[in-house]
């Protein structure tokens, strides 16, 4: 079976600059999560999707951040413009659960941002 | 508001040894908790999830136990090996289907 696809592996851009990254989940996972994850912390979740609808987006700054997830598979999340502080990696996941619970995670290899 | 800790950030071990992981929350009132294993420049692979009406889970060399009157969680992993070596992070689902994680500890085997 094959796990989570993300890409790119590694970004190197500028502040003010735009970046996107691109998650494919597992077949027929119907939720799929983009984390945000600095180093030494734990993931900080940026938005949930059940199925192509948002279930949670609370901690997504908006103001530069968006995320879609097309028909209800793959996912893109976009900074634009980018800042210092966006530097991390970027950790998609899915989970095969339906309705809201998270059930068992299945992440990526993640997006390793650098913001100069 | 739930809160998820590790202590400590970091543990250094002969190989060989047997070791204890904890994960303490402070809310009870929990769906799950599940245990993961971060790599260097890796993404997360789940280790164990454990409901909330479970007290234990084994895979191998590895048993979670969750004790929710109190909250907290051990990862225990006998006759460690070099391989082994990883960041171990705890993450809770809360009441509210939050997944609330704890910032790791990282854990280096010595051969």
């Amino acid at each position: 079976e094959a796990g989570v696809a993300q890409s790119p592996r590694y970004k190197i851009i500028e502040k003010r600059q735009s970046v996107a990254f691109w998650c494919n989940p597992i077949s027929g996972h119907a939720t799929l999560y983009w984390y945000q994850q600095i180093l030494g912390q734990g993931p900080k979740l940026l938005i949930q999707f059940q199925n192509n609808g948002v279930v949670d987006d609370s901690q997504l700054p908006k103001d530069r951040f968006s995320a879609e997830r097309l028909k209800g598979v793959d996912s893109t999340l976009k900074i634009q413009p980018a800042k210092l502080e966006d530097s991390a990696v970027y950790l998609c996941a899915s989970s095969q659960s339906s309705a809201s619970r998270a059930g068992e995670l299945f992440f990526g290899e993640g997006s390793r941002l650098t913001v100069l | 508001k739930q809160e998820v800790t590790q202590i400590p950030a970091a543990l250094s071990v002969p190989e060989g040894e047997n070791l204890v992981l904890n994960c303490s929350f402070t809310d009870s009132a929990i769906y799950n908790l599940q245990w993961f294993r971060q790599d260097p420049g890796k993404g997360l692979t789940s280790l164990l999830l454990i409901q909330s009406s479970q007290r234990e889970q084994t895979s191998g060399r590895l048993n979670a136990s969750l004790d929710k009157s109190s909250g907290r969680s051990t990862l225990y992993i006998a006759a460690s090996q070099p391989g082994d070596s990883a960041t171990y992070l705890c993450a809770v689902e809360d009441s509210n289907y939050q997944l609330i994680w704890g910032a790791g500890t990282k854990l280096i085997i010595k051969p």
